[in-house]
């Protein structure tokens, strides 16, 4: 089937401009992450749905990041105003609910360049 | 707060050679799972294996097993018989384990794996 899907691929923007990034999750998969891959670095988790409900906003940089999710499908993260330093790749990953909720399946990630 | 540490930022192995990539994590949690992520240059993140921390037992897959020292909060990845497929960023992951929930993986900064002709 099909896997998790992610746009748009590749995002340049200038500074001060809102962004809103898409992650399509795998069909029937009731959790969704959010991650952030600055450039040569690991992933730094930003936030999870379960359903449509974030239980911890915590991990965010900063105010300016949003999410939300809609009918335990789809997801956008919103960056507000942006800066240089919000330039990273976005990656998006959903997990099954039950026995299977610990393995996460990724998307191929947006690639976000602030001018 | 749980930190994973990947000690080679680089390692360059011949084609068919064995290599182990190290991992390890420090953590106040007893029940967790570690996870051992390939990047290729697509960006697109594979799940190369999983080891539940309940389990005593080394998790394998074909070529790729790991061995986990729980007590050492070590948790490293032997790749046998290497193939150029394999030349990829390798990240080491811990999540905590809770009933019936989600949450993010904590990763670490990733080793730069070569696999040479």
């Amino acid at each position: 089937g099909a896997g998790v899907s992610q746009s748009p691929s590749n995002k340049v923007t200038e500074k001060g401009k809102d962004v809103e990034l898409r992650c399509d999750p795998i069909s029937g998969h009731t959790a969704l992450y959010w991650y952030r891959q600055r450039l040569g670095q690991g992933l730094e988790f930003l936030i999870y749905f379960q359903g449509n409900s974030a239980p911890d906003k915590s991990g965010l940089p900063s105010d300016r990041f949003s999410a939300e999710r809609t009918g335990e499908s789809v997801s956008t993260l919103t960056i507000q105003r942006t800066q240089q330093e919000d330039s990273a790749v976005y990656l998006c990953a959903s997990s099954p609910g039950g026995g299977e909720w610990e393995t996460q399946y990724f998307g191929p990630g947006t690639r976000l360049l602030v001018l | 707060a749980q930190t994973v540490t990947q000690s080679q930022p680089e390692m360059s192995v011949q084609e068919a050679e064995t290599v182990t990539l190290s991992c390890t994590y420090d953590t106040s949690e007893n029940n967790y799972y570690l996870f051992w992520y390939k990047q290729p240059p697509s960006r697109q993140m594979i799940l190369v294996i999983r080891q539940e921390a309940y389990k005593q037992q080394n998790a394998t897959e074909n070529r790729f097993s790991v061995n986990f020292q729980k007590a050492a909060k070590s948790f490293s990845l032997k790749i046998s018989d290497s193939q150029l497929g394999d030349t990829a960023m390798y990240f080491c992951a811990f999540m905590k384990q809770f009933r019936g929930g989600a949450d993010g993986l904590t990763f670490g900064k990733g080793t730069h794996l070569i696999i040479q002709p």
